[in-house]
């Protein structure tokens, strides 16, 4: 397994900035993915996060709202941009170290974002 | 889109019962993962299934992925204080242009009385 680690772990924003966050893997991963806990609930793929190119979001998700970059195989950020109090979740990156067809994914611990 | 029912939603139990719980789909999936969230925290992958009919163990924890690739189930035994939190299934399938996507069940949210 991968260790994932995110910066902030938490932060309380106000309403209308923007907050990036920092996902780090301690190994070089092919795919890396970003996804939305809203409060009670489970968790919502935002988009995928792709070394070189432009991530690939989800219906529902765009790219002027979650700006994403990857500008490495370890390293990947995610801008929740002119935030709004329904923009408060907890933010997970995840990995899948090999990408392939049996591989599985594993999680950062999070990032508690409250807008107010 | 892809949806997991997953059941119950919340479980309250006796510290030593053991506990079940489960997740279905209208959908096949190659792979069912089974995560553990607990507050505050990121979910912790548990147990991974790749076969249809795959019975697997980690430790107290028993799953597997259904015959049909469209289930699966998620058993501990003799619960204890620890085992609280919310438990997550997860369905992965080929959602195109080579990558694969991971559908998540509702969870399943744990308590044990001690």
């Amino acid at each position: 397994s991968a260790v994932i680690s995110q910066k902030p772990s938490r932060d309380i924003c106000q309403r209308g900035t923007s907050l990036t966050i920092q996902c780090q893997v301690d190994s070089q991963v092919t795919m890396m993915f970003w996804y939305r806990q809203q409060p009670g609930q489970s968790l919502t793929l935002i988009a995928t996060a792709n070394q070189g190119s432009e991530a690939t979001y989800e219906s529902g998700f765009v790219i002027d709202k979650f700006p994403i970059s990857r500008p490495n195989l370890t390293f990947s950020t995610l801008t929740v941009s002119n935030m709004s109090p329904e923009d408060s979740s907890i933010y997970l990156c995840s990995v899948a170290p090999s990408g392939g067809a049996s591989d599985t994914q594993y999680f950062g611990p999070g990032t508690r974002l409250t807008v107010l | 889109g892809q949806q997991l029912n997953q059941s119950p939603q919340s479980m309250f139990i006796q510290e030593g019962e053991d506990v079940s719980m489960n997740c279905t789909s209208s959908s096949i999936f190659n792979t069912w993962l089974w995560y553990k969230q607990d507050p505050g925290e990121g979910p912790v992958l548990l147990i991974a299934l790749y076969k249809a009919g795959e019975l697997t163990s980690n430790g107290r924890l028993t799953a597997q992925f259904g015959i049909t690739r469209k289930d699966s189930f998620l058993n501990i035994s003799a619960s204890i204080p620890s085992d609280v939190g919310i438990y997550f299934c997860a369905g992965r399938s080929y959602s195109g242009a080579g990558s694969y996507q991971l559908t998540f069940g509702k969870g399943t949210k744990l308590s044990v009385i001690p």
